[in-house]
């Protein structure tokens, strides 16, 4: 059974230029979290969804930054044009419905140049 | 505000003693605690959780604590080899749709 899956494992981006990082859950599950990791530190809240909705989005930067998560294929957290700042590592976490552990993918670092 | 917090920043152990890493939380209401462990360049892998109707639950090698008086919990681990070292967390779903509440981490070295 395979576990929570992000790609790409590392990204390097320009300033200005965008991100694109993705999500694919475990099997069966449906819900979907963001969370970002600066260097030591502890993971910090990003965003809630589950398929086709978003539903808590207050950990995120009101600009630059979407998520989504369609009815087909992985959720997918967009960073537009990307500044220093958002070199962090990026991790998903996804749980079924009705429990509450999450279970984290290995993650995605982005590096802005 | 809510908080979730460890103690120490690191903790260096010799290979075969037991660990202790130990965690405070603010928020009375909390029920259910998640220890995750993570290693180097890789996501934060669950461990064990704890709701809080119990004050001990133990698993492979490993033990958590809940003492609900005085909002702290703690993860032993017993005989602790090289292949435990990384960082620990402790992690609280109190957010406000369950998102995850972490502290920074313990960084446990296991020295051979």
């Amino acid at each position: 059974n395979a576990g929570v899956m992000q790609n790409p494992r590392h990204l390097v981006r320009r300033r200005g230029q965008e991100a694109r990082l993705r999500c694919s859950p475990m099997k069966g599950h449906s819900h979907v979290y963001w969370y970002r990791q600066l260097p030591e530190e502890g993971l910090k809240f990003m965003v809630y969804l589950q398929k086709e909705n978003i539903i808590d989005e207050s950990g995120m930067p009101k600009e630059r930054f979407s998520a989504e998560f369609p009815k087909e294929g992985p959720s997918i957290l967009r960073i537009q044009q990307v500044v220093r700042g958002d070199s962090a590592a990026y991790f998903c976490a996804t749980r079924r419905v009705g429990t509450d552990t999450q279970y984290f993918g290995p993650g995605t670092r982005l590096t802005v140049l | 505000g809510e908080s979730v917090g460890l103690h120490l920043p690191t903790l260096s152990v010799q290979e075969g003693d037991n660990s202790i890493i130990n965690c405070a939380y603010s928020n009375s209401a909390s029920d259910y605690f998640i220890w995750y462990k993570q290693e180097s360049g890789k996501g934060p892998q669950f461990i064990i959780d704890i709701r809080s109707n119990m004050d001990k639950r133990q698993g492979q090698r490993v033990t958590v604590l809940l003492n609900k008086t005085v909002k702290h919990l703690s993860l032993q681990i017993a005989a602790t080899q090289p292949g435990d070292s990384a960082v620990y967390f402790c992690a609280d779903p109190g957010g406000s749709q369950g998102n995850l509440i972490f502290g920074k981490g313990t960084k446990l070295s296991v020295k051979p």
